[in-house]
């Protein structure tokens, strides 16, 4: 059964503590996404990676966000330092070039305290 | 500026009966659009799709409707279930980017 898998599910952090989430997409697909999803913006597009290279960051906050594809069975979100504001949950997802539809994995709960 | 639009947060459906959940857009450039579904502690799935090119899609229960020159879709489920039960996401892309602009969701309660 092919999934996305999020780790850790969920994490409380300290201001200014580094937060990494990590993603392993479904094998084969060489999309990856990260969103966010908070009450009052819904799903908001983070990062974009086709084929292992950034596409579009232009949602995340560059000078706290970093989001890479060290091999194409990982995906990385760091957050450092870290603030209440990220406080969110952040999902990781996967598919193939020229198909719109992603396979989601189950999130990331974050709260940064 | 949300570029697509679910204007209801909530929706009540009684079991059985048509649920209907709607969507709004106002890029005129966005040529595909889907709709997900997300259970609770869990991401979203991939529901059903509509192409600009077409007016309707169905899928077993679920039919999505495509109005271009209103800048409208729909989903309809019927009959409803209990199972409906859920946030649905609109989601709409332009060209092949594929990067998806997301509504932020209706909860739809089916009652048995």
């Amino acid at each position: 059964d092919a999934r996305v898998t999020q780790t850790p599910r969920h994490k409380v952090t300290e201001m200014g503590q580094e937060v990494t989430m990590r993603c392993q997409p479904i094998l084969g697909h060489n999309t990856v996404f990260w969103y966010r999803q908070t009450m009052m913006q819904g799903l908001e597009l983070l990062a974009y990676f086709r084929n292992r290279a950034p596409l579009d960051d232009s949602g995340m906050p560059k000078d706290r966000f970093s989001a890479e594809m060290p091999d194409a069975t990982l995906a990385t979100l760091k957050i450092q330092p870290s603030e209440p504001r990220d406080s969110a949950v952040y999902f990781c997802a996967s598919g193939f070039v020229g198909g719109a539809e992603a396979f989601f994995g189950q999130g990331t709960r974050l709260t940064v305290v | 500026d949300q570029q697509v639009k679910q204007n209801s947060p909530s929706l009540s459906v009684q079991e059985g009966r048509i649920s209907i959940l709607n969507c709004d857009y106002t890029n005129s450039m966005f040529d595909y659009f889907l709709w997900y579904k997300k259970y609770p502690a869990e991401g979203p799935t991939f529901l059903i799709s509509i192409s600009s090119i077409k007016d309707k899609n169905e899928d077993g229960r679920f039919t999505v409707f495509l109005n271009k020159s209103a800048k409208h879709l729909s989903l309809h489920i019927v009959p409803s279930q209990p199972g409906d039960s859920a946030v649905y996401f609109c989601a709409a892309s332009a060209g092949n980017n594929r990067k998806l602009i997301w509504g932020l969701g209706t909860s739809l309660a089916v009652n048995p």
